[in-house]
């Protein structure tokens, strides 16, 4: 199983401030990585998918980076919309065995 | 619009069984692989299982292996998920999710499942 490490648990940043967001992978996972935005009481949102194609209608503030095992969620411009919780997922088992991170949540400084 | 409702979720007893219905909406559900995701109180997201288009392959995380059965109906564009022998470690919001090249750009509300004595 691919073991999917995110870091920082919490980060704390003001609006207007970028974040930046790690997840790391135990193994290579080449560019198979997702990055999902969940907020209190809702589903999850698709973010980025193929490492750092923005998923529909995802505005351009946000960003993502890396290949193999270390990926990087960009937040140029923090919004106050921006403040939730976020998942990375690897998709690059077959036979699927999707696993997510822990989440890093993103709260007001 | 795609649209995905979770229904079924509610209080089991340990040992108990339940399904979850997922009714699909708003695109070809026969040409897509589904997904059920759950996510624990205050915890992270956990892919459960996906099943293929037609339904002829299925797969499964391990803690659910022999007491989860994912299926579809195409003809109903409905998405099931019986859960049988059912335990704590099972209290999750469910999420039907469909797959697009093993990552989800649609998902459901959820629907909450208690397991509980």
């Amino acid at each position: 199983e691919i073991v999917m490490t995110q870091s920082p648990a919490t980060l704390s940043v003001s609006p207007g401030e970028r974040a930046t967001l790690s997840c790391r992978a135990s193994q290579s996972v080449s560019s198979n990585l997702a990055w999902y935005q969940q907020k209190y009481g809702q589903a999850p949102r698709l973010l980025i998918y193929g490492a750092s194609t923005r998923a529909t209608g995802i505005p351009a503030r946000f960003s993502g980076s890396g290949s193999g095992t270390e990926f990087t969620l960009t937040i140029s411009s923090l919004q106050s919309e921006d403040f939730a919780v976020y998942y990375c997922q690897q998709y690059k088992n077959w036979p699927p065995l999707y696993t997510f991170g822990q989440g890093t949540k993103l709260e007001i400084k | 619009e795609v649209q995905l409702v979770e229904s079924g979720g509610g209080l089991v007893q340990p040992g108990g069984s339940l399904r979850l219905s997922c009714a699909a909406s708003g695109f070809p559900f026969s040409n897509y692989w589904m997904s059920w995701v759950r996510q624990a109180p205050g915890k992270g997201l956990e892919w459960v299982a996906s099943i293929k288009q037609d339904g002829t392959e299925k797969f499964y995380v391990d803690s659910v292996k022999g007491r989860f059965t994912i299926s579809k109906d195409n003809a109903k564009n409905s998405l099931y998920l019986q859960m049988n022998s059912l335990r704590a470690a099972d209290t999750a919001v469910y999420y039907c999710a469909r797959e697009d090249h093993s990552n989800y750009h649609h998902w459901g509300q959820g629907t909450l499942v208690t397991v509980s004595s």
